[in-house]
């Protein structure tokens, strides 16, 4: 069964400093990863995807995304963050033989100041 | 493009009373539509997926009969919450699907 992890409920970051949010995975075969953002009381938000090819993947707003197979792993990244970043990322991985049914982790808030 | 509608955006009601929820895909067909429940500050929780023209299979422990999913169309899928209760205060999001899976804006139940 697959599952997705994000090992930090919360990250706070200073405006300007780069940011990464965590996730790992487990799945059988290869995996399809993403990563969304949810802004208070609205829907999710598609940043970026991982299906195949290079390992460093660009999104939306800034973002970026780095498969490390050895390490199952898929962190979220900005260069620099903006206040206006703050809000809640999901990772997620869609299911094996389930069409694009997606597990997601439990998410991370994140938080940035001034 | 791949924009999905959901309505309405919240909706309040009274114990007992049944509510609707319609999501649309305004710009592409989609074959299959999921329909997630999401409690404060916790992570998205499948309820069920919706395929065009039949029933829609529901997850462990979510009742089929409690809520009741419709996917009439290629653009519409509806998720009836019958006889809701406080309990079902939740916000209630869907997606749409062709080659992934865009999601709605969510609609938040309120039940008095």
């Amino acid at each position: 069964a697959q599952s997705v992890a994000q090992p930090e409920d919360q990250v706070n970051v200073a405006e300007g400093n780069p940011l990464t949010v965590k996730c790992t995975y487990s799945v059988s075969g290869n995996p399809y990863l993403f990563w969304y953002v949810q802004y208070p009381n609205r829907g999710l938000q598609f940043l970026l995807k991982y299906i195949t090819g290079d390992n460093l993947v660009k999104g939306s707003y800034g973002f970026e995304a780095e498969f490390n197979k050895s390490q199952t792993s898929f962190h979220l990244k900005k260069p620099s963050a903006l206040v206006s970043d703050s809000a809640l990322y999901f990772c997620a991985v869609r299911v094996t033989g389930g069409g694009n049914k997606l597990t997601f982790g439990t998410g991370t808030q994140l938080k940035v100041e001034l | 493009g791949a924009v999905v509608s959901q309505h309405p955006s919240w909706v309040i009601c009274k114990s007992g009373t049944s509510v609707k929820i319609e999501c649309r895909s305004l710009d592409f067909q989609a074959t299959t539509m999921f329909w997630y429940r999401q409690f404060p500050k916790q992570s998205l929780m499948l309820m069920a997926t919706s395929n065009e023209g039949s029933k829609a299979t529901y997850e462990q422990g979510v009742e089929k009969d409690k809520f009741l999913i419709n996917h009439a169309s290629l653009t519409l899928s509806t998720l009836t919450v019958t006889s809701a209760h406080p309990e079902d205060s939740s916000f209630y999001i869907c997606s749409a699907s062709s080659s992934e899976q865009f999601f709605g804006p969510g609609t938040r139940l309120t039940v008095l």
